[in-house]
């Protein structure tokens, strides 16, 4: 069965920084690219950023380009999301997300229940 | 402003047969598959319709997809109850090299 689990979730000020992870089982880690989707409170879903297989490509959406680094750990079966210079747009609920295939246009075929990040100060 | 163009709600009462549309443009539903989400509240998205119309393993033959051109449509059929939830359609966008979704679509079942 597939599960991933998010975690690093929480508060954070404005200009900040926090890791997320999501620890992932039931398949083969390293054949899937996976991908953070966010979904601010009461609103839609908006994909953040998204890593191949092996991390030879890495795709981000233009909110986060240059404050956002998503990376994987394949031999710890575990994705990150480090963010940086965070705004108070930034509040959301951060979902882990993986992909049918090895590249990150495939589509998301499994989810994690989410880390809910807070920007406040 | 969502980059694929969904209404903001639907409804229909128990039995009946609604659609979603999922507009968007030739750089993503034009030429890449639509996949279709349903979030229940309070619950992670859930994979609904992939491939503009086939359906994962486990989701009823009452939810259907189909594509022409540069959009997309979710039909359910025979509505439930525990159909009333969110509802997202999403592509990749070969220009943006990004995924994107449409706004959602709340159904409502009367």
């Amino acid at each position: 069965e597939v599960q991933l689990v998010e975690s690093g979730g929480g508060l954070a000020q404005p200009g900040g920084s926090l890791r997320l992870s999501c620890t992932a089982s039931g398949f083969s880690f390293s054949n899937y690219a996976m991908s953070w989707v966010r979904q601010a409170p009461g609103k839609g879903l908006e994909w953040v950023s998204g890593i191949s297989g092996s991390s030879s490509s890495i795709y981000q959406a233009d909110a986060v380009k240059g404050r956002f680094t998503i990376s994987r750990d394949n031999s710890k079966n575990t994705l990150y999301l480090q963010m940086s210079s965070l705004r108070v747009e930034d509040t959301a609920i951060y979902y882990c997300a993986k992909h049918y295939v090895v590249v990150v246009a495939a589509r998301f075929d499994y989810w994690g229940q989410g880390a809910l990040v807070t920007v406040s100060s | 402003q969502s980059v694929l163009t969904q209404p903001p709600s639907a409804s229909g009462t128990p039995g009946q047969r609604v659609t979603i549309s999922c507009s968007g443009t030739s750089s993503n539903v034009g030429s890449n598959a639509v996949n279709w989400y349903q979030q229940l509240p309070g619950t992670a998205p859930k994979l609904l319709i992939y491939s503009n119309n086939q359906r994962p393993s486990g989701v009823p033959d009452r939810f259907s997809g189909s594509k022409s051109g540069t959009s997309a449509s979710l039909a359910i059929s025979g509505l439930q109850s525990e159909d009333e939830a969110d509802y997202y359609c999403a592509a990749w966008d070969d220009s943006l090299n990004a995924w994107v979704f449409g706004g959602g679509t709340k159904l409502t079942v009367l």
